[in-house]
């Protein structure tokens, strides 16, 4: 099984629709849980970290489930401009920053 | 102002050759790191520096050799470059090696081995 999993897609979706995006990681020791995007030919940039309790940015709302090691994003009202690979990022535990990212999920939003 | 900049872009070379990338951050960053991005696009770790420490170092051909001068720059060294070295390199920081730390991306280094 892979550290962390994603549906690749692509996703793709007209203009003002809603999309979510789901991830699943092996480590229950992982504390720490992101969502990073990566524009094409682009370096990966933080779109936000993921709480326990939920947290919401704009459009965006990411969910953490840690009893079945599952992650989401939301996004609301998508714009052209979401369109990008989305990456789950999970640390590996252990006190290290060791960041493990998912292969990503491309979304493109269409007018 | 580039927080992490890193050299070259692009590099193209022969299999066989020596070549070095070299990463800088200016944010002040503890923690350095070297990622690489193969042609299915996943994101791996290489190395973590921490203040000039190695910390992670993953599991990677000994042809590939970090060196951190001091906390703000830490370069890549690759010997005998093979056809499946090319990928694009990321070089990479954070505050501290804690938890959720964001970390802050150079924008690559396209290594193409011909």
């Amino acid at each position: 099984r892979k550290e962390v999993e994603q549906d690749p897609g692509p996703f793709n979706v007209p203009e003002g629709a809603t999309v979510a995006f789901n991830c699943t990681y092996s480590n229950s020791a992982s504390q720490s849980f992101f969502w990073y995007r990566q524009d094409c030919r682009k370096e990966p940039k933080l779109l936000m970290s993921v709480y326990s309790s939920g947290n919401e940015d704009g459009r965006f709302t990411a969910q953490l489930n840690r009893a079945s090691q599952y992650i989401s994003l939301l996004i609301r009202d998508s714009k052209l401009s979401d369109s990008a690979t989305y990456l789950c990022v999970v640390d590996q535990g252990g006190g290290y920053n060791k960041l493990i990212f998912g292969a990503g999920t491309r979304l493109a939003v269409h007018p | 102002d580039t927080a992490v900049s890193q050299t070259p872009k692009y590099l193209v070379t022969q299999m066989g050759n020596d070549k070095s990338i070299k990463c800088e951050q200016n944010l002040g960053h503890d923690t350095m790191y070297w990622y690489k991005q193969d042609s299915k696009k996943f994101l791996k770790i290489m190395f973590s520096y921490n203040n000039k420490e190695l910390i992670i170092n993953e599991t990677v051909p000994n042809r590939f050799s970090p060196k951190s001068p001091d906390k703000a720059h830490l370069n890549l060294h690759i010997n005998s470059l093979e056809l499946g070295d090319s990928a694009v390199y990321f070089c990479a920081s954070s505050q501290d090696e804690g938890m959720n730390t964001e970390a802050f991306f150079g924008q690559g280094t396209r290594l193409t081995v011909v």
